[in-house]
């Protein structure tokens, strides 16, 4: 079992309806989790980071912990087609310098 | 903002070649990465420095090797290019606070065309 899995997608959505990227990961002591936009041909880039369960928000952005089974999340509200791209989940394990990263959900938001 | 430069958005180079690439930050983070990302198989970590003339293997080191001389420059070697090392090449650096280490911040990224 890979240690971060992601749907491939592609996940279609209307544009103004909300997305939802979903993470599963394996290894419990994961502590810290990210959430990346890749655009194509581009690098990610970070849109949040959350380290405890529960809900954080910034702007359109949701992410959402659940440490007990092992899952994190990202919703974006009012989905935009400037949203279309790659998100990569990623974690950090307590007391490690690596991030591992999912291979990606791809997003697509219809006009 | 955290700046991540590499020295080439594109390069392409003959089998057999010894390839450098160069990766540079200004934000004084201890931490830098070099990753590879193919189609499929999303970013995989090649090598990583937690501090200058440190060194750590990643997942898949075979075929490369890495320099840190100073803390802002972190550079990827390929002793002897081979077209499966083909690929989109990302240097990546973060800073620790404390025990904790923060987010990754990227590069633009390298396409390296090994032919």
């Amino acid at each position: 079992q890979k240690e971060v899995e992601q749907n491939s997608g592609p996940l279609s959505v209307p544009e103004g309806a909300i997305a939802s990227l979903n993470c599963t990961y394996s290894d419990r002591v994961s502590q810290s989790f990210f959430w990346y936009r890749q655009y194509s041909g581009k690098s990610p880039e970070l849109i949040m980071s959350i380290y405890s369960n529960g809900d954080k928000e910034d702007g359109r952005f949701t992410a959402q912990l659940n440490k007990a089974s092992q899952y994190v999340s990202l919703l974006i509200r009012d989905s935009q087609p400037s949203d279309s791209a790659t998100y990569l989940c990623a974690l950090r394990m307590d007391s490690s310098y690596k991030l591992i990263f999912g291979s990606g959900t791809r997003l697509l938001v219809r006009p | 903002d955290v700046k991540v430069t590499q020295s080439s958005r594109y390069l392409v180079k003959r089998t057999g070649e010894k390839v450098f690439l160069e990766c540079v930050q200004d934000m004084d983070h201890e931490n830098m990465f070099w990753y590879r990302q193919d189609p499929g198989l999303g970013l995989r970590l090649i090598y990583f420095s937690y501090d200058v003339k440190m060194k750590e293997k990643g997942d898949i080191p075979e075929g490369y090797s890495v320099s840190r001389e100073k803390k802002e420059r972190f550079s990827l070697i390929l002793e002897s290019a081979s077209t499966n090392q083909t690929s989109m090449y990302l240097c990546a650096s973060s800073f620790t606070v404390g025990h904790s280490n923060t987010e990754a911040f990227f590069g633009q990224g390298t396409r390296l065309t090994v032919v």
